[in-house]
């Protein structure tokens, strides 16, 4: 199985701040990551998949980057509804993992 | 707007089998989409379960591909989960998903499944 390795666990942000968040796969996922966002009682909702493509009703503050192993999910400008916890997921092939988690707290 | 709906028992005896059922409403089916099952507690984060083609087709998770089987009934528009040999291990939201090119999207709600007896 590939390992999504994400990080930080959680970090601690304030309004209007830029926020940063990796994942590194255990081996080329040739750009077939998503970014989702879930908040607490919720299902995880998709942001970005395909690196860098975001999904319909997404903010564009919402941007992803990266490629081979190396990827990343960049907020501009954090909202206060932003606050929510950030996994990335890899479709390279199966079984489809998930990072651990990042949660976005307010600082 | 496509809507997905899990709905089935929310506790299970250990040794059991859980069975969910997806019910999917607003776009169909039997389209180009593969469907999923997705679930997620504290102990093991977000797992994918396997997915399943409106033709039969599945592919599962190894780690649970001994225990697990996944179908679909275009006729109802649902699609189905089950795990057998149940243990504590199992207890966990299930959720189900549209798999679109890869990314789950949209969710259902998701069903909290605890394993008790």
């Amino acid at each position: 199985d590939i390992q999504m390795t994400q990080s930080p666990s959680s970090l601690s942000a304030s309004i209007g701040d830029r926020v940063t968040i990796t994942c590194r796969a255990s081996q080329d996922i040739r750009n077939a990551i998503a970014w989702f966002q879930q908040k607490p009682g919720k299902a995880p909702n998709l942001l970005i998949y395909a690196v860098s493509k975001l999904q319909s009703g997404v903010p564009s503050r919402f941007s992803g980057s990266g490629s081979g192993t190396d990827y990343t999910l960049t907020i501009n400008s954090l909202q206060p509804e932003d606050f929510a916890t950030y996994y990335c997921q890899h479709y390279y092939n199966n079984p489809r993992t998930f990072g651990q988690g990042t949660k976005v707290e307010v600082k | 707007q496509v809507r997905l709906q899990e709905s089935g028992p929310g506790l299970v005896k250990p040794s059991g089998t859980l069975s969910l059922t997806c019910a999917v409403s607003g776009v169909s089916i039997g389209g180009t989409d593969w469907w999923t099952w997705v679930r997620q507690s504290p102990r093991n984060g977000l797992e994918w379960i396997g997915q399943v083609y409106h033709s039969g087709s599945t592919d599962y998770n190894p780690s649970l591909r001994s225990r697990v089987t996944i179908s679909v009934d275009k006729s109802k528009s649902q699609f189905s989960l089950k795990l057998t040999s149940v243990t504590a291990a199992d207890t966990a939201i299930y959720y189900c998903a549209r798999d679109v090119g890869g990314a789950p999207d949209p969710w259902g709600q998701g069903i909290l499944v605890t394993v008790s007896s």
